[in-house]
């Protein structure tokens, strides 16, 4: 069964700070990887999306890394923003139809 | 400009008493999707359309129905909605249904069974 973990479930940081999130991933055939921004009450929203070929892709303050060998993706919020306070999923595509979703990194920027 | 546009946004309904969601489309997408998303956790995918070619996930459960009269619409009917269905329900849409084409989400309908 194709599993997708996140760390932290969740984290609290503060306006200008930066701060990573986690996805380990056992999918396999790997085809590409995706971060989700999902605003509350909100469907997600596309931020990245990386084949197993590429191993960083920046959208914004948002840059994404991908370790297809260790099977590792991480997202990195520079200078955070209120704004940006939601949930990050992370989604792997095998190179079938179905979509393996990770459950969320809820992160919540304070003043 | 809205792409993917799901009505209503929240729906109140009560134990037992049929509801049906709806989505449209401006993208043209060949594939349609319907996602149920409990509190903190990830999307489930109930079933999608390719075309007009119904797929349903195996353990989507029997009270849940899909139409799609058009490429634009797509519906999702709950039978005879339990508590237990109180959920978002996500509405998503890609070109061709491939692991690398891109899902487009709609905003979702939060429904609320009482």
């Amino acid at each position: 069964k194709n599993q997708v973990e996140q760390s932290p479930q969740s984290l609290i940081i503060l306006e200008g700070k930066n701060c990573t999130l986690q996805c380990n991933y056992t999918v396999s055939p790997f085809s590409n990887l995706r971060w989700y921004k999902q605003d509350t009450g909100r469907g997600p929203v596309s931020l990245t999306i990386m084949t197993f070929s590429e191993n960083t892709k920046s959208n914004g303050r948002y840059t994404a890394t991908l370790d297809a060998d260790t099977k590792q993706s991480s997202l990195h919020i520079t200078a955070s923003q209120l704004s940006d306070s939601a949930s990050y999923i992370c989604v792997v595509s095998p190179q079938r139809n179905r979509l393996a979703f990770g459950k969320g990194n809820q992160v919540v920027v304070i003043p | 400009d809205a792409m993917v546009i799901q009505n209503p946004r929240y729906q109140v309904t009560q134990f037992g008493k049929p509801v049906t969601l709806s989505c449209s489309q401006t993208l043209n997408h060949n594939v349609m999707y319907w996602y149920q998303q409990k509190s903190s956790q990830a999307p489930k995918l109930l079933f999608h359309y390719y075309d007009k070619d119904f797929n349903n996930e195996a353990d989507t459960p029997d009270n849940f129905q899909s139409r799609r009269p058009n490429t634009s619409f797509c519906f999702l009917d709950i039978r005879s909605p339990g508590l237990g269905d109180a959920a978002m329900y996500l509405c998503a849409t890609s070109r061709e249904g491939g692991g690398t084409d891109t899902q487009y989400f709609g905003p979702g309908t939060r429904l609320t069974v009482l």
